[in-house]
């Protein structure tokens, strides 16, 4: 079955240090995108990429990376520098890069808690 | 700034009844509408797009959409104590075309 797969569902860092979170996607599609999902709060997004070998930041991208070598996987790397990473973040991805009419289809979640 | 409004709620109606999920948008020339439900401590899915003015429907799912007045809703009818989630609105505008997310709509269907 295609689908988003991301993992670890549950992660847990020290303050200070990186941590990558994983997203591969077998549905062909274009884009990707991650966003970021704080208790009672909307998704915001930290960056998305619509091509390999690019990507744009989003509107939380301080303290985030991510890269895009292959069309498949769009890892999300959490700095150091990120002053409050504990969320759930949630990996995506859509058919048609970003044309108006193509939804978003999301992965399971990663949920990451630093203390 | 794109913004996209929800009522936080939470928005509880009896099972049975019809439940009543609004979103404004402030972006004129917004063009896609997007509802998605996601259950607590999971991942948004996808239950309806809309693109043009007035109604669509699939099963118990009614999205309606006014651009004059920028607002979309989702009507659920029948509604079931599985319908109890979390309802966010995505909207897509000219340019970029990222879609925007609303803070989402408690909904709980009470028995």
């Amino acid at each position: 079955d295609g689908g988003i797969t991301q993992s670890p569902k549950y992660l847990f860092r020290k303050e200070g240090q990186n941590v990558t979170l994983s997203c591969e996607q077998n549905l062909n599609h274009d884009a990707m995108y991650w966003y970021r999902q704080d208790p009672g709060q909307g998704l915001r997004l930290i960056y998305y990429s619509q091509i390999v070998n690019d990507f744009q930041k989003g509107d939380i991208a301080e303290g985030y990376s991510v890269s895009r070598e292959k069309k498949e996987s769009f890892p999300l790397t959490v700095t150091s520098a990120q002053k409050n990473p504990t969320a759930f973040y949630l990996c995506a991805s859509s058919i048609e890069g970003t044309g108006p009419n193509s939804p978003l289809h999301f992965g399971n979640g990663t949920r990451l808690t630093v203390t | 700034q794109k913004e996209v409004e929800q009522n936080s709620g939470p928005l509880s109606v009896p099972e049975g009844a019809i439940a009543s999920l609004n979103c404004t948008y402030s972006d004129r020339v917004s063009q896609s509408f997007f509802w998605y439900r996601q259950y607590s401590g999971k991942s948004p899915e996808l239950i309806m797009s809309i693109y043009s003015n007035g109604d669509k429907e699939d099963g118990r799912f009614t999205a309606q959409l006014n651009k004059a007045s920028q607002y979309v809703s989702l009507l659920i009818r029948d509604s079931q104590p599985s319908d109890s989630a979390t309802y966010l609105c995505a909207v897509k505008s000219g340019g970029s075309y990222i879609p925007t997310f609303g803070r989402g709509t408690s909904l709980i269907v009470h028995p």
